[in-house]
């Protein structure tokens, strides 16, 4: 059974950083492109950032380049995004998403989310 | 950057009607989109890749259609299972777009 998990949630000032990690089980982690989706309270679906299968190629929303980080660790099966220079904006619940192939996909499975809120 | 465009924003339909809803891509995604169904509270479940392959486990009453840059999502009998958000994305040229999603109400 596919199991996606994240956990890094929290209350962070505008300004500070937070990281997101996603631990994945029931599938080859390293053969599956891997994405970071958010969703502001009462608002749609925002996609973040995708990363390829090997880790080498990663894609972000132009909201949060030059910010957010993601990287992979295959030997772990873990998912990491380092997000810097919060901003309000940036609340939102963040879901760690596997793609259907190691190249860019559509996500077929989802954590359940972790809440960020960012608020002074 | 692509931009997704969803139509109508709220659908009002009742039991057993065939409901249709519109994706427009700005430029040309060829057949790279998909269909997501959300419900309050939970996370998106994949409906439909490849704008009209559907995926294991969805039932049949749901299907996809189009290219380039038009889009439609129907669902040809609703359920009451079926009254929830709707979301197209693109996953063309290492982005993600999603649309702004389509809600499915009770008539």
């Amino acid at each position: 059974e596919v199991q996606l998990l994240e956990s890094g949630g929290g209350l962070v000032q505008p300004g500070g950083s937070l990281r997101l990690s996603c631990a994945a089980s029931g599938f080859t982690f390293s053969s599956y492109a891997m994405s970071w989706v958010r969703q502001a309270p009462g608002k749609g679906l925002e996609w973040v950032a995708t990363i390829s299968d090997s880790g080498y190629t990663t894609s972000y929303a132009d909201s949060v380049q030059g910010r957010f980080t993601f990287s992979r660790d295959n030997s772990r099966n873990t998912l990491s995004l380092l997000m810097n220079s919060l901003r309000a904006e940036d609340t939102a619940v963040y879901y760690c998403a596997k793609g259907r192939s190691s190249g860019w996909s559509p996500s077929e499975y989802w954590g359940q989310g972790a809440q960020v809120t960012v608020s002074s | 950057d692509i931009q997704m465009t969803q139509s109508p924003s709220t659908l009002s339909a009742s039991v057993g009607d065939r409901v249709t809803i519109t994706c427009r891509a700005s430029q040309s995604i060829s057949s790279w989109l998909a269909w997501y169904q959300q419900k309050p509270g939970k996370a998106p479940k994949l409906l439909i890749y490849q704008a009209s392959s559907l995926e294991s486990g969805v039932p049949s009453r749901f299907s996809g259609s189009g290219s380039g840059t038009e889009f439609t999502l129907t669902i040809s009998s609703l359920q009451p299972d079926d009254f929830a958000t709707y979301y197209c994305q693109q996953y063309n040229s290492y982005s993600g777009t999603f649309g702004q999603g389509t809600k499915v109400e009770i008539k």
